[in-house]
């Protein structure tokens, strides 16, 4: 499965929005990009997912230029409660064989009032 | 619709115990996955069920083992505890039929004293 490196922590400020870049030189071409965010003491809960080009849903965009080594998350107008781990795990779509996860470390993001 | 269960929420046990976990998926999903996350790191995978088997398994010793049953819920079976199992152990599931993301449960928080 394709490496991924995230920043390991970042502070934004209420109201700004968060952009958070993911290297992965290595994805394959039947990889998907998949963005989680974990709470303390919670399970990771999906953000967002994409192949190519722009995906936007109600929470968050993701960015993903024509070579697809890296990708970007950005979340608008952060609150205090959008505090946590942020995920990026690039493989194979849900439906493939081997699809398991692969989590690395995480990028802290920390918004403080 | 409940998304992913999983009980006990939190565990104590004593170093050569053995401890079962549960999970049942979210409604509609056919595929459980479970991962170990210990404190200050992404999730780990450990094995992967679907049509009650074991079809991936990740770098995790025998003591590890699971099983799915008929109505698709999942238990993780851990041997012989070793202190380095501490960790929080998390569910996730799938429609292996479609394209959407694995969904997580909020874990169990298993204690080896």
């Amino acid at each position: 499965l394709a490496k991924t490196t995230q920043p390991i922590s970042m502070d934004s400020y209420e109201g700004q929005e968060v952009n958070i870049t993911c290297s992965h030189n290595n994805i394959a071409t039947n990889d998907y990009i998949t963005w989680y965010q974990q709470f303390p003491s919670q399970g990771p809960r999906f953000i967002i997912q994409g192949y190519k080009t722009k995906v936007t849903n109600e929470v968050a965009s993701l960015f993903i230029p024509a070579d697809r080594k890296s990708s970007t998350l950005s979340l608008p107008r952060v609150s205090l409660s959008d505090t946590a781990v942020y995920y990026c795990l690039v493989g194979p779509p849900p439906q493939a064989a081997g699809n398991k996860l692969t989590f690395g470390g995480g990028t802290r993001v920390l918004v403080k009032p | 619709d409940a998304g992913v269960t999983q009980s006990p929420t939190h565990l104590i046990k004593t170093r050569g115990q053995q401890v079962t976990l549960r999970c049942s998926p979210k409604s509609g999903h056919d595929t459980v996955s479970w991962y170990q996350q210990a404190l200050g790191q992404g999730p780990q995978f450990i094995f992967q069920y679907y049509e009650e088997e074991e079809r991936q398994r990740g770098n995790f010793p025998d003591r590890f083992s699971g099983h799915q049953f008929p109505n698709y819920s999942s238990e993780l079976n851990v041997n012989a505890l070793l202190l380095g199992d501490s960790a929080l152990y998390l569910c996730a599931s799938h429609d292996r039929g479609r394209n959407q993301p694995q969904h997580f449960g909020d874990g169990t928080r298993l204690s080896i004293l």
